[in-house]
């Protein structure tokens, strides 16, 4: 059974570019969750999504960021016109029920670097 | 407010020693915790949880105590072994994972 799997692994782009950032939950999960790490810090909650639906936004900054989890297809955060601050590793989890009864399983995760 | 923090950023011990990694929570009304384990480069690897009716569990060589009453709980490694270096990171389960800063630890052979 593959885990969670994220791509690509490493992305680089240039200010004002956009970067879009791939997450295919494991099987059998439907909520997938998508946090940031900026350098030596902790995860930080982005975004809560089941499939078609956006749960809970409440970590994402109001401009540029969004995200989508299709009825078919893998899960997409979205960033647009980046700056040097989006550079940070981005990881996604996922799970097979709502969250605060489940644990949540992480891929391995992108890093996005602005130049 | 949700948080949860760690106390130690770092934790050095000696191969073969157990080790304890300590979490502070302040949301008294959280009822579900994890340990994780993040090595350089990866993403965070599960180890072990715990929900707010135990105040203790085992896994293999780890354990996790959950104290209620100061809202505090520890992650204890058994026998400590270099493959166990990385940080560890506490997180509360709020349906969102609310994480600490996370202590890292080095293993000296």
């Amino acid at each position: 059974n593959a885990g969670v799997m994220q791509n690509p692994r490493h992305l680089v782009r240039r200010r004002g570019q956009e970067a879009r950032l791939r997450c295919s939950p494991m099987k059998g999960h439907s909520h997938v969750y998508w946090y940031r790490q900026l350098p030596e810090e902790g995860l930080k909650f982005m975004v809560y999504l089941q499939k078609e639906n956006i749960i809970d936004e409440s970590g994402m900054p109001k401009e540029r960021f969004s995200a989508e989890f299709p009825k078919e297809g893998p899960s997409i955060l979205r960033i647009q016109q980046v700056v040097r601050g989006d550079s940070a590793a981005y990881f996604c989890a996922s799970s097979p029920r709502r969250g605060d009864r489940e644990t949540q399983y992480f891929g391995p995760g992108t890093r996005l670097l602005v130049l | 407010g949700e948080s949860v923090g760690l106390h130690l950023p770092t934790l050095s011990v000696q191969e073969g020693d157990n080790s304890i990694i300590n979490c502070a929570y302040s949301n008294s009304a959280s009822d579900y915790f994890i340990w994780y384990k993040q090595e350089s480069g990866k993403g965070p690897q599960f180890i072990i949880d715990i929900r707010s009716n135990m105040d203790k569990r085992q896994g293999q060589r780890v354990t996790v105590l959950l104290n209620k009453t100061v809202k505090h709980l520890s992650l204890q490694i058994a026998a400590t072994q270099p493959g166990d270096s990385a940080v560890y990171f506490c997180a509360e389960n709020l349906g969102k994972l609310i994480f600490g800063q996370g202590t890292e630890l080095s293993v000296k052979p």
